[in-house]
């Protein structure tokens, strides 16, 4: 099994700033299979990047994903308040189809 | 739009079986993989979980650590597919979603997501 480990676990920063979030895999991840999620409280998470840096239909050229082998980012260039929330990264390069544990984006 | 929308007990008791339905609208089941997805509700944090996916077919695979009390099935007929869990204990408490998969095009990623459904495995 492919373990996804993703820091820092909480972030804290100021709207307008620009975020970094890591994804680690335990072994090598065929970026093609590397996707990125966003879940606010009470709701179910929403597709922000697949392929490792393609956006989802409707997702603000704000959020950006690169990455390549063992180590993925997913980058908020500058904060919006609505982007404060949980963000994921899953992978299915080998089954089974793995999640992260999640980086919390708070505010500051 | 396509959407997926949740729906079984929300009580389980222990060592029974856990029955879920997710009912698509909006589109067509065809081309796609359709999977369960759990979150665990315990510190420290919230994982999800993949329990397995079901293509349009009917072909399936599922998460190793709970291949022998995992069930998905489709009808596409009924534009549905369905989870069944056995033997249930309270680590099986969670938020179950079913979501959609394009496939090979998207990497597996899930692009449409139900709400959610809170399961509670208690007597």
């Amino acid at each position: 099994e492919i373990v996804l480990t993703q820091f820092p676990g909480t972030l804290s920063l100021s709207p307008g700033h620009r975020a970094t979030l890591s994804c680690r895999a335990s072994q090598n991840v065929d970026s093609r299979y590397l996707a990125w999620y966003q879940q606010k409280p009470g709701q179910a998470p929403r597709l922000l990047i697949y392929g490792a840096s393609n956006r989802a239909t409707g997702i603000p050229d704000r959020f950006s994903g690169s990455g390549s082998g063992t180590d993925f980012t997913l980058t908020i260039s500058r904060v919006e308040p609505e982007d404060f929330a949980l963000y994921y990264c899953q992978q299915y390069a080998g089954s089974p189809l793995t999640f992260g544990q999640g980086t919390k984006v708070e505010i500051k | 739009q396509v959407q997926l929308q949740e729906s079984g007990p929300g009580l389980v008791e222990p060592s029974a079986a856990l029955s879920l339905t997710c009912t698509v609208s909006g589109g067509s089941m065809s081309g796609y993989y359709w999977s369960w997805i759990r979150q665990i509700r315990q510190p420290p944090g919230k994982g999800l979980e993949w329990l397995g996916y079901v293509y349009y077919s009917g072909s399936t695979n599922y998460n190793p650590s709970l291949k022998s009390r995992v069930t998905i099935s489709v009808d596409t007929s009924k534009n549905q597919f369905s989870l069944k869990l056995s033997s249930v204990t309270a680590a099986d408490t969670a938020v179950y979603y079913c979501a959609r998969a394009p496939g090979y095009a998207s990497g597996w990623s899930h692009d449409s997501w139900g709400q959610g459904i809170l399961v509670t495995v208690s007597s």
